[in-house]
C-alpha cells in the first residue's frame, strides 16, 4: 500500500494567492482528517470527513479555509486568500476504524 | 472535554539510557490510548496503542501500559538509540477523533 499521499510536498506562495492542498487516503479507509502543525500551536485538527461527508469543521480557522471530499479517494484543502500566518505543515490522515489514523508526509506551506 | 497532558520537552539523553515520557489523560468514557512518533520532516506514525485498561502496547522496544487508576499511559524504553530522536505524541480516541498531546521532543546523544 502506498500510504496516504499528499501533494504538493512544498508550496511557497505570496500573500493573497489561492492555495490548494491535495490528499489521497489509503484505499478502503472511510475517514479522512486534515491537521495543521505549527511550532506555536502544535497539531490542530481542522476538519474530518466520514464516508466523504464533513462531520466536524469546528477547527477550520476562518472562512478563508474550505475543504472538500468529492469521492472516497480524494480530498482538497483550499485557502483563499492566503496569509503569512497560514504558514505551517498541513497533514492529511485517514482511518478505516475511526480509531487508528495513518498520516501522510505533509505539505509544508510558506506564505510570503 | 477529553484531554491529554504530556511532559514538556525537550528531553535529552545519552545513547543506551532509560527513557520515560509521562502522559496522563482525562476522559469521560473508556478511550483507546496511543503513542505516535514524528521523525524530522515526516508525518506522524503510530508507535503503539492500547485499547483497554491494563493492556500493554509495545513496538520497537517501546512500551506503555494503560493505567485506568492513575489515568496514565507513560512511554518507556530500556535503552534508547540515536535513531529514536524524534517528537513523541500521546493521544486518546474520542469517538471519531483522536486528541493529541502537545508532543515531547527527544534528543539522543551518541
Amino acid at each position: 500500500d502506498a500510504g496516504v499521499i499528499q501533494s504538493p510536498r512544498h508550496e511557497v506562495t505570496e500573500m493573497g494567492q489561492e492555495v490548494t492542498l491535495r490528499c489521497k487516503p489509503i484505499s478502503g479507509h472511510n475517514s479522512l482528517f486534515w491537521y495543521r502543525q505549527t511550532m506555536m500551536r502544535g497539531l490542530e485538527l481542522l476538519i474530518y470527513f466520514n464516508n466523504n461527508v464533513p462531520i466536524d469543521d469546528s477547527g477550520m480557522p476562518e472562512d478563508r479555509f474550505s475543504a472538500k471530499m468529492p469521492n472516497a479517494s480524494f480530498s482538497t484543502l483550499k485557502i483563499q486568500p492566503s496569509e503569512p500566518r497560514d504558514s505551517a505543515v498541513y497533514f492529511c490522515a485517514s482511518s478505516s476504524n475511526r480509531v487508528t489514523q495513518y498520516f501522510g508526509p505533509g505539505t509544508r506551506l510558506l506564505v510570503l | 472535554g477529553d484531554s491529554v497532558t504530556q511532559m514538556e520537552g525537550p528531553v535529552t539523553l545519552s545513547e543506551e539510557a532509560f527513557l520515560t515520557i509521562n502522559c496522563t489523560y482525562t476522559a469521560t468514557g473508556y478511550p483507546s490510548l496511543f503513542w505516535y512518533v514524528q521523525y524530522p520532516g515526516e508525518g506522524l506514525q503510530l508507535l503503539l496503542k492500547a485499547t483497554k485498561a491494563d493492556d500493554k502496547g509495545s513496538n520497537k522496544g517501546f512500551e506503555a501500559t494503560y493505567r485506568k487508576e492513575t489515568t496514565s499511559f507513560h512511554l518507556e524504553k530500556g535503552s534508547v538509540q540515536v535513531s529514536d530522536s524524534a517528537v513523541y505524541f500521546c493521544a486518546l480516541s474520542d469517538d471519531d477523533k483522536i486528541i493529541f498531546g502537545k508532543g515531547t521532543r527527544l534528543h539522543i546523544l551518541p
